[in-house]
């Protein structure tokens, strides 16, 4: 099974600031084939269903703040937050997709404000 | 608009079963894969189970007690959970995959329902 490790497990950012959250995958989920990462993004806040981000280690699902934006390749992952507003507070996960069963999460970042 | 409305949860005793149930509307139900994924409390996200064009998987902490299955003409999809322990306890999601594959990103989530396994 793919591993997600992200760090750090939780951060403080001013409001306006940015935030980045980092996810390594214990092998790669880059597919040469369609030249594609697996790799998607959520946000999780407390009373309400996770929500998707960001799909394809850079996409923006529909409706996401531009605010919100992915990066990276292989085995390395960054969810950068460029300016932190006060609904950003949440848990944000990284999810593989490349090898399943199973999709495998990593363990969550927790992110509030300064 | 997409909806995924769970049912079926509350407290069951420790070896107990329960059936959870997600009632979906707003897309072609039967063209995509349907995943079951659970919250503990305190814990993070852990993928249980997926039911892709008719081919089913599940997470090793939960195989041969688990069964997922759907119904495309009454757009639901199902979770029977038998044997439960103290640790199934979390809430339960029902989650649209992005496509009918095998290798989905999760693009709608379901509110949660909550399953307790205590005496």
């Amino acid at each position: 099974d793919i591993v997600m490790t992200q760090s750090p497990d939780s951060l403080a950012v001013s409001l306006g600031e940015r935030a980045t959250i980092n996810c390594k995958s214990s092998q790669s989920v880059f597919y040469s084939s369609n030249n594609k990462n697996y790799l998607a993004w959520y946000q999780h806040k407390p009373g309400q269903p996770p929500k998707l981000l960001i799909y394809w280690a850079s996409t923006r699902e529909s409706g996401v703040p531009d605010r919100f934006s992915g990066s990276g390749s292989g085995t390395d992952f960054t969810l950068t937050i460029s300016s932190l507003q006060a609904e950003d507070v949440a848990v944000y996960y990284c999810q593989q997709y490349y090898t399943t069963p199973p999709e495998t999460f990593g363990q969550g970042t927790k992110v509030e404000i300064k | 608009e997409v909806q995924l409305v769970e049912s079926g949860g509350g407290l069951v005793q420790p070896g107990g079963s329960l059936r959870v149930s997600c009632a979906a509307s707003g897309f072609t139900f039967r063209n995509f894969a349907m995943s079951w994924v659970r919250q503990a409390p305190g814990k993070g996200l852990e993928w249980v189970s997926t039911d892709s064009g008719g081919t089913t998987y599940y997470a090793d902490s939960v195989k041969g007690r688990f069964t997922i299955s759907r119904d495309n003409s009454k757009n639901t999809l199902y979770l029977r959970m038998n044997n439960l322990r103290a640790e199934d306890t979390a809430v339960y999601y029902c989650a649209k995959g992005d496509n009918n594959g095998w290798q989905n990103y999760f693009d709608h989530w379901g509110q949660g329902t909550l399953v307790t396994v205590s005496s």
